[in-house]
């Protein structure tokens, strides 16, 4: 069954670094999303993308915050000068179209900062 | 905000059906109401979803009252890996909408053996 895989599965950066979160949706999806889960919080949205443009964003998803696809498989979360609260588990998912809304989530991956 | 409003926790034995309840009193004519479970931190996992009539899948099945106001996930057999933090979702589906996922705090089952 198809999936969407997260790498890393964790990562640890010092803060004011840059770090990189890197998605591959399942392959014919066309709609990409971004959420994070701060430790013992609700999964919290942060963006949806759609056609190479951002389709919407949270109040959380500022300027220090950016996405891409660089290419026609991944899709990447990228945090510019990380802080301490940018700690948290931050999930990709897919869906083959917005109307449907099952969304398909990866593994995760457990960004710490410190 | 999430719009729905579930229990904080429930238990079900090993086995038994597990009926969890959400309650969306303010439900929109064109909202859905959506199902998706969180084994401990992995990522959420789509389990069902209606609009007014009742559904079923190999996963779960989904009761909607008539008048729409709630709904409960019924899971037939229970079983040990089905522990996890349930969430209630409603948001439209489709007539342009993005399509982001607003989770609430959900409810814990635990399935006992």
């Amino acid at each position: 069954e198809p999936e969407v895989t997260q790498t890393p599965s964790h990562q640890v950066t010092q803060m004011g670094q840059e770090v990189i979160l890197r998605c591959v949706p399942i392959s014919n999806h066309l709609y990409f999303y971004w959420y994070r889960q701060i430790l013992g919080q609700k999964v919290e949205f942060l963006v949806s993308f759609y056609n190479n443009e951002i389709s919407e964003k949270s109040e959380i998803f500022d300027d220090q915050f950016s996405v891409e696809r660089p290419d026609g498989s991944n899709f990447t979360l990228k945090i510019r000068s990380t802080k301490l609260e940018d700690s948290a588990m931050y999930f990709c998912a897919s869906s083959e179209w917005v109307a449907n809304n099952e969304q398909f989530f990866g593994p995760g991956t457990r960004l710490t900062v410190l | 905000d999430a719009k729905t409003t579930q229990p904080t926790s429930m238990d079900c034995a090993e086995g038994r059906a597990a009926n969890l309840p959400c309650n969306h009193s303010t439900i929109s004519g064109n909202e859905y109401v959506y199902w998706y479970r969180q084994i401990h931190s992995q990522g959420p996992q789509y389990i069902i979803h209606g609009l007014k009539n009742n559904e079923t899948n190999e996963m779960a099945s989904l009761i909607i009252t008539e008048d729409r106001k709630s709904s409960t996930l019924i899971l037939p057999h229970a079983t040990l890996r089905d522990t996890a933090v349930y969430y209630c979702i409603v948001r439209v589906a489709g007539g342009g909408s993005q399509g982001n996922l607003i989770f609430g705090k959900g409810t814990k089952l635990s399935v006992k053996p």
